[in-house]
């Protein structure tokens, strides 16, 4: 099974759609969690961290669910500058930098 | 001078070669690491350096050879590399204590013949 978990896509959503996307990790150790962002042939840059409480910038709502070791993004009111892969990422305890990534979810939005 | 930069940003090599990849970074942080990107597959942490010194390995095969002279700059070292070993190299960067954002570099493209 693999440590961290996404649906690869492509999602194709109109302009101003709202698309969520779900990641689920599989170590109950994990203990920081992120949401970076990858254009095509660029590098990933972080999108939002995510916290237990749940937490918003802007059109973006990033959730974590510990009991079912899932985290989701939400991305309202969608624009083209959207389109990207969406990299979910955790950090596991015992290691104290190093982050583990999923494969990406890639989002076209579509005029 | 942006964040992270990496050169070169595109090699070719034939599996003879020996190559190296640099890695500066310009933001104070005192960790780096080089990730591994193949296509279709998530990221791959390498290795890890902290204050210079190397804290992860992540049974990364021995024909990759990484250096870190001081906080700022990074190498990896490329010798005898196989077709499968092409893939994207990142680096990144971030600071030891506090925020665990990391920052990244625009990457190596390499290409093994």
């Amino acid at each position: 099974r693999k440590e961290v978990e996404q649906d690869p896509g492509p999602f194709n959503v109109p302009e101003g759609a709202t698309v969520a996307f779900n990641c689920t990790y599989s170590n109950s150790a994990s203990q920081s969690f992120f949401w970076y962002r990858q254009d095509c042939r660029k590098e990933p840059k972080l999108l939002m961290s995510v916290y237990s409480s749940g937490n918003e910038d802007g059109r973006f709502t990033a959730q974590l669910n510990r009991a079912s070791q899932y985290i989701s993004l939400l991305i309202r009111d969608s624009k083209l500058s959207d389109s990207a892969t969406y990299l979910c990422v955790v950090r596991l305890i015992r290691q104290r930098r190093a982050l583990t990534f999923g494969s990406g979810t890639r989002l076209q939005v579509q005029p | 001078e942006t964040g992270v930069t990496q050169t070169p940003r595109h090699l070719v090599m034939g599996m003879t070669n020996k190559k190296s990849l640099k890695c500066e970074q310009h933001l104070g942080h005192n960790a780096m690491y080089w990730y591994k990107q193949s296509a279709k597959k998530p990221l791959e942490l390498m290795f890890v350096y902290n204050f210079k010194e190397q804290t992860e390995n992540n049974s990364v095969p021995s024909r990759f050879s990484p250096e870190c002279p001081n906080s700022s700059h990074l190498f990896l070292h490329l010798h005898t590399l196989q077709p499968e070993d092409s893939a994207l190299y990142l680096c990144a960067s971030s600071q030891e204590r506090g925020g665990n954002e990391q920052f990244f570099g625009p990457g190596t493209r390499l290409t093994v013949l």
